[in-house]
Protein backbone atom coordinates (compact mmCIF):
# COMPACT_ATOMS: atom_id res chain seq x y z
CA UNK A 1 0.00 0.00 0.00
CA UNK A 2 0.97 3.40 -1.09
CA UNK A 3 2.06 5.73 1.75
CA UNK A 4 1.85 9.41 -0.52
CA UNK A 5 -0.53 9.20 -2.89
CA UNK A 6 -0.27 11.82 -6.01
CA UNK A 7 -2.10 11.93 -9.72
CA UNK A 8 0.95 11.66 -11.84
CA UNK A 9 -0.83 13.56 -14.54
CA UNK A 10 0.05 15.16 -16.72
CA UNK A 11 -2.10 18.17 -15.52
CA UNK A 12 -1.97 20.61 -17.99
CA UNK A 13 -3.39 24.40 -17.23
CA UNK A 14 -3.32 27.39 -19.43
CA UNK A 15 -0.90 30.54 -18.61
CA UNK A 16 -2.27 32.61 -16.12
CA UNK A 17 -4.71 29.49 -14.80
CA UNK A 18 -4.74 28.07 -11.57
CA UNK A 19 -2.97 24.89 -11.02
CA UNK A 20 -4.09 22.16 -7.72
CA UNK A 21 -1.91 19.51 -6.97
CA UNK A 22 -3.46 17.13 -4.15
CA UNK A 23 -1.70 14.63 -2.05
CA UNK A 24 -3.38 12.45 0.34
CA UNK A 25 -1.43 10.18 2.86
CA UNK A 26 -2.12 7.08 5.34
CA UNK A 27 0.36 7.15 8.59
CA UNK A 28 -2.00 10.15 10.54
CA UNK A 29 1.09 10.54 12.87
CA UNK A 30 2.17 12.38 10.01
CA UNK A 31 3.82 15.74 11.01
CA UNK A 32 5.11 18.00 8.36
CA UNK A 33 4.19 18.10 4.96
CA UNK A 34 6.55 19.10 1.91
CA UNK A 35 6.13 20.15 -1.56
CA UNK A 36 9.10 19.73 -3.58
CA UNK A 37 9.34 21.18 -7.49
CA UNK A 38 11.92 18.88 -9.88
CA UNK A 39 12.90 20.16 -13.38
CA UNK A 40 13.57 17.57 -15.02
CA UNK A 41 17.17 16.33 -15.33
CA UNK A 42 17.50 18.34 -11.90
CA UNK A 43 17.14 17.39 -8.11
CA UNK A 44 14.03 18.53 -6.22
CA UNK A 45 13.93 21.43 -4.85
CA UNK A 46 11.90 22.48 -1.61
CA UNK A 47 9.31 25.37 -2.25
CA UNK A 48 6.91 24.83 0.54
CA UNK A 49 6.36 23.56 3.87
CA UNK A 50 3.43 23.09 6.06
CA UNK A 51 2.74 21.60 9.63
CA UNK A 52 -1.01 22.66 10.97
CA UNK A 53 -4.17 22.43 9.54
CA UNK A 54 -4.98 25.39 7.26
CA UNK A 55 -3.38 27.39 4.22
CA UNK A 56 -0.02 28.47 4.01
CA UNK A 57 0.57 31.13 1.47
CA UNK A 58 3.91 32.30 -0.17
CA UNK A 59 4.02 34.56 -2.72
CA UNK A 60 2.15 32.24 -6.24
CA UNK A 61 1.70 29.09 -3.94
CA UNK A 62 -0.39 28.30 -1.15
CA UNK A 63 -0.37 25.04 0.27
CA UNK A 64 -3.13 24.18 2.28
CA UNK A 65 -3.64 20.81 5.18
CA UNK A 66 -6.58 18.88 6.47
CA UNK A 67 -4.94 16.43 8.53
CA UNK A 68 -8.38 14.97 9.54
CA UNK A 69 -8.66 13.83 5.70
CA UNK A 70 -5.01 13.00 5.39
CA UNK A 71 -4.78 15.82 2.44
CA UNK A 72 -2.39 18.19 1.10
CA UNK A 73 -2.82 20.17 -1.41
CA UNK A 74 -0.49 23.12 -3.48
CA UNK A 75 -2.31 26.29 -5.34
CA UNK A 76 0.03 27.49 -8.19
CA UNK A 77 -1.61 31.02 -8.71
CA UNK A 78 -1.27 32.74 -12.11
CA UNK A 79 0.62 29.74 -13.86
CA UNK A 80 4.09 30.49 -15.62
CA UNK A 81 5.56 27.84 -18.27
CA UNK A 82 8.67 27.93 -15.94
CA UNK A 83 6.15 26.16 -13.26
CA UNK A 84 6.19 23.21 -15.26
CA UNK A 85 8.04 20.80 -13.71
CA UNK A 86 7.12 17.59 -11.79
CA UNK A 87 5.90 18.20 -8.34
CA UNK A 88 6.54 15.89 -5.32
CA UNK A 89 4.71 15.44 -2.33
CA UNK A 90 6.75 14.15 0.78
CA UNK A 91 5.45 13.50 4.41
CA UNK A 92 7.99 12.96 7.54
CA UNK A 93 6.60 11.59 11.06
CA UNK A 94 9.00 11.63 14.20
CA UNK A 95 11.76 10.24 12.53
CA UNK A 96 12.84 13.14 10.01
CA UNK A 97 12.93 10.60 7.67
CA UNK A 98 11.17 11.66 4.26
CA UNK A 99 8.45 9.58 2.33
CA UNK A 100 7.50 11.14 -0.99
CA UNK A 101 4.79 10.28 -3.51
CA UNK A 102 5.05 9.67 -6.88
CA UNK A 103 4.92 13.09 -8.30
CA UNK A 104 2.55 14.99 -10.42
CA UNK A 105 3.80 16.33 -13.47
CA UNK A 106 2.63 19.93 -14.34
CA UNK A 107 2.42 21.30 -17.87
CA UNK A 108 1.93 25.34 -18.39
CA UNK A 109 0.84 25.85 -22.04
CA UNK A 110 0.89 29.20 -23.58
CA UNK B 1 20.26 26.83 3.27
CA UNK B 2 23.18 24.45 3.45
CA UNK B 3 25.19 24.39 -0.34
CA UNK B 4 25.53 20.66 -0.94
CA UNK B 5 27.65 19.38 -3.55
CA UNK B 6 28.12 15.52 -4.87
CA UNK B 7 30.65 14.11 -6.74
CA UNK B 8 30.38 12.39 -9.42
CA UNK B 9 27.98 14.16 -11.27
CA UNK B 10 27.38 11.11 -13.53
CA UNK B 11 29.33 8.23 -14.20
CA UNK B 12 29.15 5.22 -16.50
CA UNK B 13 30.49 1.83 -15.41
CA UNK B 14 30.41 -1.47 -15.96
CA UNK B 15 28.49 -4.16 -14.28
CA UNK B 16 30.34 -5.64 -11.02
CA UNK B 17 31.95 -2.37 -10.38
CA UNK B 18 31.65 0.11 -7.37
CA UNK B 19 31.18 3.30 -7.33
CA UNK B 20 31.66 5.55 -4.56
CA UNK B 21 29.93 8.73 -4.12
CA UNK B 22 30.27 12.10 -2.11
CA UNK B 23 28.65 14.39 -1.10
CA UNK B 24 29.99 17.48 0.99
CA UNK B 25 27.93 19.99 2.88
CA UNK B 26 29.58 23.87 3.52
CA UNK B 27 28.30 23.74 7.00
CA UNK B 28 27.59 21.43 9.83
CA UNK B 29 24.74 19.31 9.58
CA UNK B 30 22.79 16.71 11.78
CA UNK B 31 21.38 14.61 9.62
CA UNK B 32 22.26 13.40 6.28
CA UNK B 33 20.22 10.94 3.57
CA UNK B 34 20.63 9.58 0.76
CA UNK B 35 18.09 8.54 -1.98
CA UNK B 36 17.54 6.80 -4.88
CA UNK B 37 15.64 8.05 -8.06
CA UNK B 38 15.40 5.23 -10.75
CA UNK B 39 14.45 6.73 -14.32
CA UNK B 40 11.04 8.05 -14.08
CA UNK B 41 10.37 7.07 -10.68
CA UNK B 42 10.03 8.73 -7.24
CA UNK B 43 12.48 9.28 -4.44
CA UNK B 44 12.92 6.12 -1.97
CA UNK B 45 15.26 6.62 1.24
CA UNK B 46 18.12 4.32 1.25
CA UNK B 47 19.41 5.23 4.24
CA UNK B 48 20.11 7.71 7.48
CA UNK B 49 24.20 8.41 7.57
CA UNK B 50 24.83 8.91 11.00
CA UNK B 51 28.06 10.22 12.50
CA UNK B 52 30.35 8.35 14.11
CA UNK B 53 28.03 5.40 13.95
CA UNK B 54 26.42 2.79 11.07
CA UNK B 55 24.19 4.41 9.14
CA UNK B 56 20.59 3.30 9.37
CA UNK B 57 18.96 1.51 6.37
CA UNK B 58 15.49 1.38 5.28
CA UNK B 59 13.89 -1.76 4.17
CA UNK B 60 14.74 -3.24 1.11
CA UNK B 61 18.70 -1.85 0.97
CA UNK B 62 21.61 -3.83 2.80
CA UNK B 63 24.70 -2.75 3.71
CA UNK B 64 26.94 -4.77 1.94
CA UNK B 65 25.51 -3.14 -1.63
CA UNK B 66 25.32 -0.12 -0.12
CA UNK B 67 27.92 0.60 2.77
CA UNK B 68 27.80 4.63 4.21
CA UNK B 69 30.27 6.17 5.73
CA UNK B 70 30.14 9.48 7.93
CA UNK B 71 33.25 11.03 9.22
CA UNK B 72 32.15 13.94 10.46
CA UNK B 73 29.15 16.28 10.35
CA UNK B 74 29.97 17.68 6.54
CA UNK B 75 30.42 15.07 4.44
CA UNK B 76 29.22 11.74 3.58
CA UNK B 77 30.14 8.94 1.01
CA UNK B 78 27.53 6.08 -0.50
CA UNK B 79 29.21 3.09 -2.37
CA UNK B 80 27.24 1.43 -4.88
CA UNK B 81 28.81 -1.95 -4.50
CA UNK B 82 28.48 -4.97 -7.34
CA UNK B 83 26.65 -2.74 -9.89
CA UNK B 84 24.40 -4.42 -11.82
CA UNK B 85 22.30 -2.52 -14.68
CA UNK B 86 19.86 -2.06 -12.08
CA UNK B 87 21.49 0.06 -10.24
CA UNK B 88 20.96 2.54 -13.14
CA UNK B 89 20.04 5.74 -10.97
CA UNK B 90 20.35 9.20 -10.15
CA UNK B 91 21.68 8.81 -6.29
CA UNK B 92 21.06 12.14 -4.30
CA UNK B 93 22.19 13.05 -0.84
CA UNK B 94 20.41 15.60 1.55
CA UNK B 95 20.65 17.42 4.46
CA UNK B 96 17.98 18.50 7.14
CA UNK B 97 17.63 22.01 8.22
CA UNK B 98 19.27 23.37 10.92
CA UNK B 99 16.43 25.43 12.32
CA UNK B 100 13.63 24.82 13.41
CA UNK B 101 14.95 21.39 13.81
CA UNK B 102 11.39 19.69 14.42
CA UNK B 103 10.12 20.50 11.47
CA UNK B 104 12.46 18.07 9.58
CA UNK B 105 12.95 19.96 6.15
CA UNK B 106 15.08 18.73 3.76
CA UNK B 107 17.78 20.12 0.90
CA UNK B 108 18.82 17.88 -1.96
CA UNK B 109 22.12 18.07 -3.23
CA UNK B 110 22.27 17.78 -7.61
CA UNK B 111 22.15 14.56 -7.54
CA UNK B 112 24.76 11.63 -9.15
CA UNK B 113 23.50 10.01 -12.40
CA UNK B 114 24.79 6.36 -12.60
CA UNK B 115 24.61 4.60 -15.83
CA UNK B 116 25.49 0.44 -15.13
CA UNK B 117 26.13 -1.38 -18.19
Amino acid sequence: QKEVEQNSGPLSVPEGAIASLNCTYSDRVSQSFFWYRQYSGKSPELIMSIYSNGDKEDGRFTAQLNKASQYVSLLIRDSQPSDSATYLCAVSGTASKLTFGTGTRLQVTL
Amino acid sequence: SAVISQKPSRDICQRGTSLTIQCQVDSQVTMMFWYRQQPGQSLTLIATANQGSEATYESGFVIDKFPISRPNLTFSTLTVSNMSPEDSSIYLCSVDSQWPPQYNEQFFGPGTRLTVL
